[in-house]
């Protein structure tokens, strides 16, 4: 089955733009991901579906702050013009027929 | 608007058992799957398992199998978490999630904190 493997801290300056990494294991680099975000005492909440091609697909509401792009294994999520309430957690998904994994998580903080 | 409302917190002691609900809103309920995510103190989001809504049918990741539960009302839109013979490393925050057309979980619901202790 699949791995996803994140950084687990990230820090960036307010205003700034930040990119976080989810690496995809050998044999799955093709694989779709979705990203997600979970702030500080909430639920996640899902941010972006992500293919290997680098195209991307937001959720309801979320910023043009927000992006997405791919590398071979690799996704990425790009925030733009950091504010403080993008401090949280961000994890990477990734599914198939039998299963279902996310990554570690990313903490990000901004500083 | 698409909603995923789960009950509130329980605090239970070990060996019993615990129900936790998921009531869905904002979309057809038996259209979409439903994913379980526990997420204990400090760590990170783990798949639990999946049910079809449509046909019932459940199925259960690894380590979750035994002692955990998942089954429909679709009558109320609503899907369960039953956990029994609950021990402390139970404690966690429990999410239900829709499987959105991409196959991605797309919504969640605000969790539900079951706390095991004696």
């Amino acid at each position: 089955q699949p791995v996803l493997t994140q950084s687990s801290s990230a820090s960036a300056s307010l205003g700034s733009s930040v990119k976080l990494t989810c690496t995809l294991s050998s044999g799955h680099s093709s694989y779709i991901i979705a990203w997600h975000q979970q702030q500080p005492g909430k639920a996640p909440r899902y941010l972006m579906k992500l293919e290997g091609s680098g195209t991307y697909n937001k959720g309801s509401g979320v910023p043009d702050r927000f992006s997405g792009s791919s590398s071979g294994a690799d996704r990425y999520l790009t925030i733009s013009n950091l504010q403080f309430e993008d401090e949280a957690d961000f994890y990477c998904e990734t599914w198939d027929t039998n299963t279902r994994v996310f990554g570690g998580g990313t903490k990000l903080a901004v500083v | 608007q698409v909603q995923l409302v789960q009950s509130g917190s329980e605090l239970k002691k070990p060996g019993a058992s615990v129900k936790v609900s998921c009531k869905a809103s904002g979309y057809t309920f038996t259209s979409d799957a439903m994913i379980w995510v526990r997420q204990a103190p400090g760590q990170g989001l783990e798949y639990m398992g999946w049910i079809n809504t449509n046909t019932g049918t459940p199925t259960y990741a690894q380590g979750f199998t035994g002692r955990f539960v998942f089954s429909l009302d679709t009558s109320v839109s609503t899907a369960y978490l039953q956990i029994s013979s609950l021990k402390a490393e139970d404690t966690a925050v429990y999410y239900c999630a829709r499987e959105g057309d991409s196959g991605n979980a797309d919504y969640w619901g605000q969790g539900t904190l079951v706390t095991v202790s004696s």
